[in-house]
Parts: C-alpha cells; structure tokens; sequence
C-alpha cells in the first residue's frame, strides 16, 4: 500500500495546549497538503508544503517537512475547543493523492 | 459556486445489485478522485482521473469502475455490490498536476446488505 501513516491516531488535549501530530510517507512526492475533517462532513484544505521547502505556517497552524525521513508534522498552537476533528495529510507524487490514516484530536474546552 | 456535489448522500444496497454514483464539480478542475473511507483506514483511492476521457486505478479499484464522459462529471459504479463495499465514498478534485489543493464532495455512505 502507497497510504502514508500518521502518529498519533487520537490525541486528547485541553484548550489553549498544543497539538502535534506526524505523518509518514513512502514514495517521492511534489508536496505534501494537510487537511481537517468535521466529524461526517467531506475534507477541508487546511495548507500545502512543497518539497522543495522545510517549514510553513499558516496561522496558528505550523507544518514541516523532512524528505530525507519521509516524515512531516502538524502543529496546532493554542488550540480551541473548535478545533476538535480528524487531520489527515496527504502526499501528491503528480496524479495521485494519496491520504494517511488520520488524527483524531479531541481538545477539551 | 457548488463546488463539489455528490449524488445520492445515503444509499442502502442488497448485495449483488448495482449503482452509479455522481460527482459533479463547477470548477473546471482538471483532475477528479474518488476515495473510500473505512474507521481506522483513512481514505483509500478507489480511481482518478487526470482529465476529460481518461481514468486509472488507484489503492482499491476491484470491484469499482469509472467513467469521465464529461470534465464536470466523475462517475463510480458499483456492478455487483458486496458487503465489504459498506464505506462512506468521497468525491474530490483540483485543478492542476502540481501544488494545487483537492476540494472534496460532503460524502455518500453507502450500505450494502
């Protein structure tokens, strides 16, 4: 199987803490994107990595990236009860995109 | 602007029988996919297609086939439904080969008995 892995696979926090989750990947990729899931609703685009960069930030949101590893990681700062749901990552090697197995964060209020 | 719209949102199948399920985008997306998503598997590729005409198989495609007569439009059937075909299926697509985001459907679950 191609599907990537993530670490990891519940995480439980109270508001305002940090939450960090991992991803591994096998193959060579163009990027690496992150994406959020409201429980029963279809993904959302939460940020994209290229290959080519190391490090991104998007609001309270962080991402990394470590080709050599085949490795990634997630970091969300100070987070709200709102941001309870599942975040998967997803590599893109030119026409496939392909999704890890998923984080399911619960942040208590 | 829709987005991405899927058709039926809920279905429930006897085994052995058939069923289309419909994908339509309203962004002139290239590329279109189709997932299956089981607990605790994430989302597997069932097929994809990198524009108008054409298909491949991705992770999971026994058992499914596709067809993409129309840009807008990504079709997935289910020929003879079995139990082990009980997922929820998702519907996404983009724009571009490279560095663009998927913008996904809100799901069918399907159920076969």
């Amino acid at each position: 199987s191609q599907q990537g892995e993530e670490d990891p696979q519940a995480l439980s926090i109270q508001e305002g803490e940090n939450a960090t989750m991992n991803c591994s990947y096998k193959t060579s990729i163009n990027n690496l994107q992150w994406y959020r899931q409201n429980s029963g609703r279809g993904l959302v685009h939460l940020i994209l990595i290229r290959s080519n960069e190391r490090e991104k930030h998007s609001g309270r949101l962080r991402v990394t990236l470590d080709t050599s590893k085949k490795s990634s990681s997630l970091l969300i700062t100070a987070s709200r009860a709102a941001d309870t749901a599942s975040y998967f990552c997803a590599t893109d090697d030119t026409d496939k995109l392909i999704f890890g197995t998923g984080t399911r964060l619960q942040v208590f209020p | 602007n829709a987005g991405v719209t899927q058709t039926p949102k809920f279905r429930v199948l006897k085994t052995g029988q058939s069923m289309t399920l419909l994908c339509a985008q309203d962004m002139n997306h290239e590329y279109m996919y189709w997932y299956r998503q089981d607990p605790g598997m994430g989302l597997r590729l069932i097929h994809y297609s990198v524009g108008e005409g054409t298909t491949a198989k991705g992770e999971v495609p026994d058992g499914y086939n596709v067809s993409r007569l129309k840009k807008q439009n990504f079709l997935l059937g289910l020929e003879s439904a079995a139990p082990s075909q009980t997922s929820v299926y998702f519907c996404a697509s983009k724009w571009g080969q490279v560095n663009t985001e998927a913008f996904f459907g809100q799901g069918t679950r399907l159920t076969v008995v």
